[in-house]
């Protein structure tokens, strides 16, 4: 799988939007681009996922770069709930191997009262 | 409401006595992984199940086994816990559908294992 690379850690004020960036340079056209989130004493939560176009959930809201070298993880009002480690992590569902996810370091989100 | 289940959440076990940690889902899906996540570290892959088909990592040590009996459950048994096992064993599940199908992991709250 292709690899990304996220800041080590950011920081945010409560009920305001938080972009955590992801770059992906080295994507292949097939990679889908997952986000997982893993709060304090719990295992990962899935987040989002998008392959080319921008995409909306209950959770968060992914805007994909053009050449899809880079993503944005967008949460559009922090809330304490929401700090956590925040993975970016790139899926090819067509190769073999069952798409277990490889973990990079992600990133440390801490939101501030 | 259908989940991934981790018995027990805390497991303490001396220096190379066996210790066998569980997971059942409830979600009737054909992919069970374990993970291994050490102190400030992200989850690494140790091994998975499609259905009965057993894949291990390459770099997983021998020391680290696994079973699973049918569908619902799934074991991680450390032959000889060494103090570097220490550490938080996640299980995930995922259905595995036709090549080309998005598959959302779940994942349990993990098993935190001390090795005295």
């Amino acid at each position: 799988d292709a690899k990304t690379t996220q800041p080590n850690s950011m920081e945010s004020n409560e009920e305001e939007p938080v972009h955590l960036p992801c770059n992906h340079s080295t994507i292949s056209g097939t990679d889908y681009i997952h986000w997982y989130r893993q709060l304090p004493s719990q295992g990962p939560e899935y987040v989002i996922h998008g392959l080319t176009s921008n995409v909306n959930n209950r959770m968060a809201s992914l805007a994909i770069a053009e050449d899809r070298k880079s993503s944005t993880l967008i949460l559009h009002r922090a809330t304490l709930r929401d700090a956590a480690v925040y993975y970016c992590i790139l899926i090819n569902p067509w190769s073999s191997g069952n798409t277990p996810l490889v973990f990079g370091k992600g990133t440390r989100l801490s939101v501030i009262a | 409401d259908a989940m991934v289940i981790q018995n027990p959440r805390y497991q303490v076990t001396q220096f190379g006595k066996p210790v066998t940690l569980s997971c059942s889902q409830t979600l009737n899906h054909n992919v069970m992984y374990w993970y291994q996540q050490k102190s400030s570290q992200a989850p690494k892959l140790l091994f998975h199940y499609y259905d009965k088909d057993f894949n291990n990592e390459a770099d997983t040590p021998d020391n680290f086994q696994s079973r699973r009996p049918n569908t619902s459950f799934c074991f991680l048994d450390i032959r000889s816990p060494g103090l570097g096992d220490a550490a938080m064993y996640l299980c995930a599940t995922s259905n595995l559908g036709t090549s080309g199908t998005f598959n959302e992991q779940f994942f349990g709250p993990g098993t935190r294992l001390t090795v005295l």
